[in-house]
Formats: C-alpha cells, structure tokens, sequence
C-alpha cells in the first residue's frame, strides 16, 4: 500500500537553511505536495512539484525531487521564527496520503 | 468566496451517540476528502469523492460513512462513537482538471472528544 515517511522533527537556528525530507513508496504519484501547519490551525498548501520536474523554487522555498529513490525534500532559505509549524509531505496517488509531519522548531 | 466550511468547531459525544460532521465548500470543486488528524499520526484518509454520486474509502473507514448528494457537500457520520474517535477532523476539497489535482484547501477542522 502507499507509504509516505518524515522525520519527525527539526530545530534550527534563526537565518540557517532547514532542509525536510521525505520518502514514499508510490513511484506513480504525479503531484508531490508541501503544506504547512501552524498550531490550531487547519494545513495550508505551500507548494508542489510535478512528476517530470527535478527542482521547483519559490522565493525562500525550494523543493527537489528525485523519482528513482521516491525522495522528495523541501529547503526553506533563511528560516524564520514565524516557520515554526508542522510541515507535511503528501504525494497524490489518485488521493492524498500524507506523512506523519515534521514540526520544524526555530530558535531565535 | 467563504472555502471549506466545516461545522462544529468542537464537540463532545458519549460513546454510543451518532453525530453528523458537515462540510460545505463553494469553489465548486469535485474532489472531496475527510482526514483525521491523530498525535504522531499525521493526516489520515477516512473516505474520499470524486464527485457528486461518488465516493470511495481511504486508510481508516470503519466507523464512519459519507454521502454526496451534491457538489457542495460532503457529511462525515459517526454512527456509534467510540473513544477512539476522538481527534481532530479536517475537510478538504480540490479541483482537478484533465487528472491533474491543483492542491487541497482546507477547513478549519472540527475537535471531536468521545468520552
């Protein structure tokens, strides 16, 4: 069945890269999603990537794919405290099956 | 333009009781979805729409039906709760367009505790 796996969390350092990476095990997904949640709040879409792309950027988010060993990560460039939140990976396989979240912490 | 409408924000249930969480959306999207949110567990896929008439389910039904008698609206009914019920429950619905999905907006979700 579809798997999607995340580490669980991350703590960084105001101004420093976080990198979040993610595994799964459906090579068919077309659409891999990023979206973020912030406490008490419902997830809000980030960005995503298509199948047939190796990197997308968007101003401080950047996301690379790599297909052969289902491995897709998000790096997001001079976190800020305000990136705090949990951020899931979810592949779309006909429906979207999420990762466990990674809770990114961010120390000032 | 309001999004993904779900109702209640909070509700708490004896175990037993059946409830019926609502989800309206007004984006006329066609896909539709009910996930639970569980400590460490991540999102998890309850049932799913592809459209009106059409439903399918996902990793964890058992406990739970839907219906989608129109675009707009997706029931999620609990018809004998149980503790393990309680979690956080979101909505989310989507357009897609020549099998291509353009990303989930969310409800706000609903806090159920079965006691």
């Amino acid at each position: 069945g579809e798997d999607v796996e995340q580490s669980l969390f991350l703590s960084v350092r105001e101004g420093d890269s976080s990198v979040i990476n993610c595994t799964y095990t459906d090579s068919s997904s077309t659409y891999l999603y990023w979206y973020k949640q912030e406490p008490g709040a419902g997830l809000q879409l980030l960005t995503y990537i298509f199948s047939n792309m190796d990197m997308k950027q968007d101003q401080r988010l950047t996301v690379l794919l790599n297909k052969k060993d289902k491995h897709l990560s998000l790096r997001i460039a001079d976190t800020q405290t305000g990136d705090s939140a949990i951020y899931f990976c979810a592949p779309w396989m006909g429906k979207l099956i999420f990762g466990q979240g990674t809770t990114l912490q961010v120390k000032p | 333009n309001a999004g993904v409408t779900q109702t209640p924000k909070f509700q708490v249930l004896k175990t037993g009781q059946s409830m019926t969480l609502q989800c309206a959306q007004d984006m006329n999207h066609e896909y539709m979805s009910w996930y639970r949110q569980d400590p460490g567990m991540g999102l998890r896929l309850i049932h799913y729409s592809v459209g009106a008439g059409i439903t399918d389910q996902g990793e964890v039904p058992n406990g739970y039906n839907v219906s989608r008698s129109t675009t707009e609206d997706f029931p999620l009914r609990l018809l004998s709760a149980a503790p393990s019920q309680t979690s956080v429950y979101f909505c989310a619905s989507s357009y897609v367009l020549d099998g291509t999905n353009y990303g989930y907006t969310f409800g706000s979700g609903t806090r159920l505790t079965v006691v």
